[in-house]
């Protein structure tokens, strides 16, 4: 079955320094991939989707890449803020397209 | 516009009782889903309904769980028999048109559902 795996343990990044998370695939091959942010209480809110066929798509100061070969996504927060401390969660589609599959999601701390 | 709500947003029974859990979605949002999510894990896709009916069911755990979404808007999640590891946030979203796959989901904040 399809499996995602993101970094379990807290990544803590000072403030205005570029924060980095993975997500790691196996068993699948999406045509596209999705990140959300979840803050605590809340329900996920959509970020970006990557196409298989694009390497890397830009939304402010947000940067997703998707390298298919490696089964990987990183997600990248540029010039980061305590505001953007929160759970970022990737998800593929699953065997139907309505199927949603999440990894378990990494919390992001920026400490100021 | 207003977004998904969810009621209640936390609801304590006990194991063997019923509950129901209703979910509001954005107005004009003909797809709704279900999800359950367990602390530390990501969301667990239930069902997925297309305007009236459920389109796909497939992750419902089990008979005790049903949901319905009788006029196409308003959706209910009804469990049957509650046991404790029902516990969970049970989690509704909404998109605009098909849930193909571009289709954006916006999510209610959930429903703290705990079984004693």
């Amino acid at each position: 079955s399809q499996k995602i795996e993101q970094n379990s343990e807290a990544l803590n990044i000072q403030e205005g320094k570029t924060a980095t998370l993975t997500c790691n695939y196996t068993n699948y091959s999406p045509a596209y991939l999705q990140w959300y942010r979840q803050d605590p209480g809340r329900g996920p809110v959509f970020l970006l989707l990557i196409r298989e066929n694009e390497k890397e798509k830009r939304k402010e100061r947000l940067k997703v890449t998707f390298d298919t070969t490696l089964k990987q996504s990183l997600f990248h927060i540029t010039a980061s803020q305590p505001a953007d401390s929160a759970t970022y969660l990737c998800a593929i589609r699953g065997d139907s397209n309505y199927q949603l599959i999440w990894g378990a999601g990494t919390k992001l701390i920026i400490k100021p | 516009g207003a977004g998904v709500s969810q009621t209640p947003s936390n609801k304590v029974t006990e194991k063997g009782k019923y509950v129901e859990l209703r979910c509001d979605p954005i107005s004009g949002h003909t797809a709704l889903y279900w999800y359950r999510q367990s602390l530390g894990q990501g969301p667990e896709f239930l069902i997925y309904f297309q305007g009236t009916g459920a389109a796909d069911d497939s992750g419902l755990p089990n008979d005790r769980f049903f949901a319905v979404r009788p006029e196409g808007s308003v959706s209910t999640l009804k469990i049957q028999r509650t046991e404790r590891g029902d516990s969970a946030v049970y989690l509704c979203a909404s998109s605009l048109t098909s849930g193909g796959a571009l289709d954006t989901q916006y999510f209610g904040p959930g429903t703290r559902l705990t079984v004693l």
